[in-house]
């Protein structure tokens, strides 16, 4: 039972233009979502979050979205540089108590060609 | 990444052996997450601990694996007569201070089993 979900397993994108990446999540008591980015051989690295009282939330190039109703959250990447390219995993945790147990997708791959 | 260290970042096990990987959170942080990704999977997660405390436990496999996090020194994940499908990346990730929805991961530890 997969309680987050990334259906593309890989993106390709030119260099300049916007990436999307998108997460779908089947459990509702699910409250703070995160994204990570990972290189080949190293930890995943935080990129930016969204609460659950909140729809958008932005940091520099990236931007995450968030749809309650849908169960669905999308990281905007603009404009996508060669140095994005790396998997990005979708997460996600419910902070109602005060464990933070991340549940995580499987990931997708993103490719910016120059 | 910064500031959560792992140890060993690669350790090769015979079958029946045990494993033990290491981790030190980021200065400041008492909370400690373990996760295990295997091939092309996300990241799942095994064990919650804070200093001396087991808070949850839930995604570690009944048999063969334990963790602790002492009082002092690192927080250590063990798992006794390893098996091949132990083969798999080993994160562990910390949050402290204000921002304990945001965990920061070290490097992993890439067990292989023969």
């Amino acid at each position: 039972d997969q309680q987050v979900k990334q259906n593309s397993p890989s993106l390709s994108v030119q260099e300049g233009r916007i990436s999307i990446l998108n997460c779908d999540y089947t459990n509702s008591m699910f409250d703070y979502f995160l994204w990570y980015k990972k290189y080949p051989a190293e930890g995943p690295t935080f990129l930016i979050s969204i609460s659950s009282i909140k729809d958008k939330n932005e940091d520099g190039r990236f931007t995450v979205f968030l749809n309650k109703s849908a169960k669905h959250l999308s990281l905007h990447i603009v404009p996508s540089q060669p140095g994005d390219s790396a998997v990005y995993f979708c997460a996600a945790s419910n902070s109602g108590g005060s464990n933070y147990k991340l549940t995580f997708g499987k990931g997708t791959l993103l490719t910016v060609n120059p | 990444n910064a500031g959560v260290m792992q140890n060993p970042r690669h350790l090769v096990r015979r079958r029946g052996q045990e494993a033990r990987l290491r981790c030190s959170p980021m200065k400041g942080h008492s909370h400690v997450y373990w996760y295990r990704q295997l091939p092309e999977e996300g990241l799942k997660f095994m064990v919650y601990l804070q200093k001396e405390n087991i808070i949850d436990e839930s995604g570690m496999p009944k048999e063969r694996f334990s963790a602790e996090f002492p009082k002092e020194g690192p927080s250590i994940l063990r798992i006794q007569q390893v098996v091949r499908g132990d083969s798999a990346a080993y994160f562990c990730a910390s949050t402290g201070g204000q921002a304990y929805n945001e965990q920061f991961f070290g490097p992993g530890t890439r067990l292989t089993v023969l």
